[in-house]
């Protein structure tokens, strides 16, 4: 199985100021298809996940240009360029190269 | 519109049976593939079982396999859990989650139902 490591386990993030969040994967997520397979959610207090970011770099249908993904092989990383108070939740990557997904261990955000 | 709305959870003793239903709309239920994600309380997401759009292919996670059973009915766009032998480390949200069409990529996911495995 593919192990997702999530850094930091929590950040505490004044309103405007940046934030990043690292993910590394044990194998490459890299497919010969040139595709790269890191997803990121967010899941809000009391809510399912979301998706954010699909194929480690696109941000999906309606997600807000200061999120953006980036990385490739095995590290990535999630920033928000200026953080919003209805950005809190936690944040998970997930691998979608091969069953199982596995997902990170979640970075909780909360606002300063 | 994507919608997915799951049922069928609560409480069941140690040893017991439940039957998960998920009911989905606002895509072309048969061409996609679909999961089950859990989230035991206070903890992460951990992937429990995906089947095929077709249904001629089920996964499991080791935790639930000769456990659960996946299964679909495509006439009905609904998405089965069928969880038998069930165990306290079971406890936890059971999201039903489409997957993208893109690999195993997850696009949207249910608001949960919650299990309970306690005597």
């Amino acid at each position: 199985d593919i192990v997702m490591t999530q850094t930091p386990l929590s950040l505490s993030v004044t309103p405007g100021q940046p934030a990043s969040i690292s993910c590394k994967s044990s194998q490459s997520l890299l497919h010969s298809d040139g595709k790269t397979y890191l997803y990121w959610y967010l899941q809000k207090p009391g809510q399912p996940p979301q998706l954010l970011i699909y194929e480690a770099s696109n941000r999906f249908s309606g997600v807000p240009d200061r999120f953006s993904g980036s990385g490739s092989g095995t590290d990535f990383t999630l920033k928000i360029s200026r953080v919003e108070a209805e950005d809190v939740g936690v944040y998970y990557c997930m691998q979608s190269i091969q069953l199982p997904l596995t997902f990170g261990g979640g970075t909780k955000v909360e606002i300063k | 519109e994507v919608h997915l709305l799951e049922s069928g959870g609560g409480l069941v003793q140690p040893g017991g049976s439940l039957r998960l239903s998920c009911a989905a709309s606002g895509f072309t239920f048969t061409s996609y593939a679909m999961s089950w994600v859990r989230q035991a309380p206070g903890k992460g997401l951990e992937w429990v079982s995906t089947i095929s759009a077709s249904a001629g292919s089920t996964y499991y996670a080791d935790s639930v396999k000769g456990r659960f059973t996946i299964s679909r009915d495509n006439s009905k766009n609904t998405l089965y859990l069928q969880m038998n032998s069930l165990r306290a480390e079971d406890t936890a949200v059971y999201y039903c989650a489409k997957h993208s069409g893109s690999y195993w990529g997850v696009d949207y996911w249910g608001q949960g139902t919650l299990v309970t495995v306690s005597s």
